[in-house]
């Protein structure tokens, strides 16, 4: 299986800073990589697929970036309905994967 | 609107069955792969198991196979979950969540999801 390793677990920042967010792959995966956005007791939902194509109603604030094993998101400026739990979704392999999460608390 | 319902959840003793419906509606359900998502408690996400629109094509992830078997009748715009031989490590909440329109397989994204169910294997 293609295990996917989020860095940093949490993180913490202040509303207006720039944020970024990695998810390396075990192996390469080209661009079949997609972000996740979840709140407390909500379901996941889809911000990036494809490394770097935005959801449709996704802000423009949420980019990103990457090929092969590594891969970004990037929140240009942290709005505060954006403190959440961040995860990364292989689509490369049949038996997809997620990575461990990343946490983004107020500071 | 694209909605997805999940039901049959619950409490269940280790050993025991359990099957999960995921009910479909704002969509032409047989035109789009799912998938099973859980979420143990204070985890992270862990993908179960996918099928293909037809229901021809079906993975299943390690820690489930041989164990759970995921099915859908397109007649009733329905996904299932079967679940059996439970483990404590299989309490959860479970979501069930529809391919993104551009996916052409089951390796794909998820663009809508539903609320989940929770699940607990417990004596």
């Amino acid at each position: 299986d293609i295990q996917m390793t989020q860095s940093p677990s949490s993180l913490s920042a202040s509303v207006g800073d720039r944020v970024t967010i990695t998810c390396r792959a075990s192996q390469s995966i080209s661009r079949y990589l997609n972000w996740y956005q979840q709140k407390p007791g909500k379901a996941p939902k889809l911000l990036i697929y494809a490394a770097s194509t935005l959801q449709t109603g996704v802000p423009s604030r949420f980019s990103g970036s990457g090929i092969g094993t590594d891969f970004t998101l990037t929140i240009s400026s942290l709005q505060p309905e954006d403190f959440a739990t961040y995860y990364c979704q292989q689509s490369f392999s049949n038996l997809l994967t997620f990575g461990g999460g990343t946490k983004v608390e107020i500071k | 609107e694209v909605q997805l319902l999940e039901s049959g959840g619950g409490l269940v003793q280790p050993g025991g069955s359990l099957r999960l419906s995921c009910a479909a509606s704002g969509f032409t359900f047989s035109n789009y792969a799912m998938a099973w998502v859980r979420q143990a408690p204070g985890k992270g996400l862990e993908w179960v198991s996918a099928i293909s629109g037809g229901g021809d094509s079906i993975y299943y992830a390690d820690s489930v196979e041989g164990r759970f078997t995921i099915s859908r009748d397109n007649s009733k715009n329905t996904l299932y979950l079967q679940m059996n031989s439970l483990r404590a490590e299989d309490t959860a909440v479970y979501y069930c969540a529809k391919a993104h329109t551009f996916c052409t397989s089951t390796s794909c994204y998820f663009d809508y999801w539903g609320q989940g169910i929770l699940v607990t294997v417990s004596s």
